[in-house]
């Protein structure tokens, strides 16, 4: 079965900085990764997706995320962290012979000013 | 930008009273979903929806859940009897087409309470 797992409820990091929100997978067969962000009181947006190709890739609002296939990780990084980078980011998989995204349990960023 | 749409943004109910979640997916898409996020929780799926009946249903989409494609723009879940643990973030989602490789757009939820 397809999972992910992020190991830090909390990321804190300082504007300007840069971030890395941490996630790792596992899957039978070809990985296809994802990641959204939650804004309060918001919906889930995407950011970026790795279907295959270039281990790194580029999203939407700066986000870029690196797969390393060894490591079996999908780490969600920015070069310059904003205070409106601050929310709730969720790492997921689509499953494959199946409809559902399977998202990880979220990891909150918090950018202070 | 095309997006997921869903009413009302937030509902409150009293336990057993049915309830009616709406969602207009973006217009070009095939696949529709449902998901649920209870406070402080995972997002935890609970239904696939393509051409006109469900694909796939978590162990979640029990009998007291429906969904249905009324017209040719709104995906509705329907609650028959809401009970307190029902109280949650729903979101809808839809997709250009079912594959793995494809991302799903969510709209902002709707959440619900049930009192």
């Amino acid at each position: 079965a397809q999972s992910v797992a992020q190991p830090e409820d909390q990321v804190n990091v300082a504007e300007g900085n840069p971030l890395t929100v941490k996630c790792t997978y596992s899957v039978s067969g070809n990985p296809y990764l994802f990641w959204y962000v939650q804004y309060p009181n918001r919906g889930l947006q995407f950011l970026l997706k790795y279907i295959t190709g270039d281990n790194l890739v580029k999203g939407s609002y700066g986000f870029e995320a690196e797969f390393n296939k060894s490591q079996t990780s999908f780490h969600l990084k920015k070069p310059s962290a904003l205070v409106s980078d601050s929310a709730l980011y969720f790492c997921a998989v689509r499953e494959t012979g199946g409809f559902k995204t399977i998202f990880g349990a979220g990891t909150r960023l918090f950018v202070k000013a | 930008e095309p997006e997921v749409t869903q009413t009302p943004s937030h509902q409150v109910t009293q336990m057993g009273q049915e309830v009616i979640l709406r969602c207009v997916p973006i217009s070009n898409h095939l696949y529709f979903y449902w998901y649920r996020q209870i406070l402080g929780q995972k997002v935890e799926f609970l239904v696939s929806f393509y051409n006109n009946e469900i694909s796939e249903k978590s162990e979640i989409f029990d009998d007291q859940f429906s969904v249905e494609r009324p017209d040719g723009s709104n995906f509705t879940l329907k609650i028959r009897s809401t009970k307190l643990e029902d109280s949650a973030m729903y979101f809808c989602a839809s997709s250009e087409r079912g594959g793995p490789n494809t991302e799903a757009f969510f709209g902002q939820g709707t959440r619900l309470t049930v009192v």
